[in-house]
């Protein structure tokens, strides 16, 4: 089946520098890829859409100065938190999309996720 | 627009037990539907899902069937283990959501021995 991986699977950073997330669509190739982000014991909150070679589209309140997102290649995504506060703590999950577009048939693969901690 | 409703939780059960999470959606046009499933400290995994009216979604014991009738895909499965135990989420995507995946807000499934 399809295989999403990220790295790192945990980070711990000081406050105002700045941490890069990979996600990677290992056996597939992924024209879109999603960023979310979890709180504890919460749902997951979609923060952008990337699209391979166009700039990432951001959910409404999500600062696209502060999570900076690049979609290089088909297979791979990176989140970019800049300067991150302990307020930025979370899990970080992404998603690559698998499917031809057609309505009703996209299935999303998901990575295992990024614990990031800002100390 | 889009949305999710599913049972909140948390369910807590004994093992062999018969396990129903209920999920209800509202969309417009036809949906697929996904069941998520997340283990303590993991990412989300697809556990099953249905892409039209009828279909049913099976994985793992489980099994969940599109009710457009009732706008219903409700998690069911009829013995469970303490391995089950995880946070289960509901979703759907769909042309109107521009394809993103629309949550539930999750529930969490406790299994005892």
């Amino acid at each position: 089946g399809a295989v999403v991986s990220q790295h790192p699977s945990w980070v711990i950073c000081k406050s105002g520098t700045s941490v890069k997330i990979e996600c990677r669509s290992l056996d597939f190739q992924a024209t879109t890829m999603f960023w979310y982000r979890q709180f504890p014991k919460q749902s997951l909150m979609l923060m952008a859409t990337s699209n391979e070679g166009s700039k990432a589209t951001y959910e409404q309140g999500v600062e696209k100065d502060k999570f900076l997102i690049n979609h290089a290649s088909l297979t791979l995504s990176t989140l970019t938190v800049t300067s991150a506060h302990p307020e930025d703590s979370s899990f970080y999950i992404c998603s690559a999309r698998d499917g031809g577009g057609r309505e009703g048939t996209d299935t999303q693969y998901f990575g295992p996720g990024t614990r990031l901690t800002v100390l | 627009g889009d949305s999710v409703t599913q049972m909140e939780g948390p369910v807590t059960l004994s093992e062999e037990a018969f396990l129903t999470i209920n999920c209800t959606y509202t969309a417009t046009g036809y949906p697929s539907l996904f069941w998520y499933v997340q283990y303590p400290g993991e990412g989300l995994q697809l556990l099953l899902k249905a892409t039209k009216a009828d279909d049913k979604g099976s994985n793992k014991g489980f099994e969940a069937t599109y009710r457009k009738e009732t706008t219903s895909f409700h998690l069911e499965k009829g013995s469970v283990q303490v391995s089950d135990s995880a946070v289960y989420f509901c979703a759907l995507s769909s042309y109107s959501s521009a394809s993103k995946i629309i949550f539930g807000s999750g529930t969490r499934l406790s299994i005892r021995p």
